[in-house]
């Protein structure tokens, strides 16, 4: 079963624009990370918040992570078409089953 | 920059086959990882092994599916036989003995007819 839930499950936007996606999850966790896939590809590792950190910024995106909560946000600044891809959040525990459990993704269009 | 390397990239198969799925992770990467993504779905993951050991295999169906690591390095993943419920896409991921982030090859489509 999925841990986390992404809101929304699509999100269409121009390109300049923000895009903010929202993962919530069930469980306490020892990291939360962001993924992105292009379509029919692998996922790439876009950035990681541990569970003592609030946020975290890379480049055109932050992220924020909020434990009571159990949710986090990703934040795309300044869009770009070549940002078209779905982003996953996952979650991950401080066991030595270090297997990430994944939510279903937000699927982002950016028009040009 | 190194890779995680799967194949085959695609492959079509019938019902009652077998088929089998070969990951290169990144060279010196202990823990590998076998996920299942089905279209429109997050990846879910069916084994995890530390070097040639399985540490969770708790989702994998084992009446059809199995496993190895032999060397501790690249491994298989192998379906016998196949059902149609088995179409999707199979990512092998990779990562160091003691970081979170993972590494992802390309994937292998799989179409069960």
């Amino acid at each position: 079963s999925q841990q986390g839930e992404e809101d929304p499950q699509a999100l269409s936007i121009q390109e300049g624009e923000n895009a903010t996606m929202n993962c919530s999850y069930k469980t306490s966790i020892n990291n939360l990370q962001w993924y992105r896939q292009n379509s029919g590809r692998g996922l790439v590792h876009l950035i990681l918040i541990r569970s003592n950190e609030r946020e975290k910024h890379s480049g055109r995106l932050r992220v924020t992570l909020d434990t009571s909560k159990k949710s986090s946000s990703l934040l795309i600044t300044a869009s770009r078409a070549a940002d078209t891809a779905s982003y996953f959040c996952a979650t991950g525990r401080d066991t030595g089953r270090r297997a990430l459990t994944f939510g279903s993704g937000t699927r982002l269009q950016v028009q040009p | 920059e190194a890779e995680v390397a799967q194949s085959p990239r695609y492959k079509i198969t019938e019902k009652s086959q077998a088929v089998a799925f070969w990951c290169d992770p990144i060279s010196g990467h202990a823990t590998l990882y076998w996920y299942r993504q089905i279209l429109g779905q997050g990846p879910e993951l069916l084994v995890q092994f530390q070097d040639e050991s399985v540490v969770d295999d708790s989702q994998l169906p084992k009446d059809r599916f199995s496993a190895e690591r032999l060397k501790g390095v690249d491994s298989t993943l192998k379906i016998q036989p196949a059902e149609l419920g088995d179409s999707a896409m199979y990512l092998c991921a990779s990562s160091p003995q003691t970081q979170e982030t993972q590494y992802f090859g390309p994937g292998t489509r799989l179409l069960v007819l």
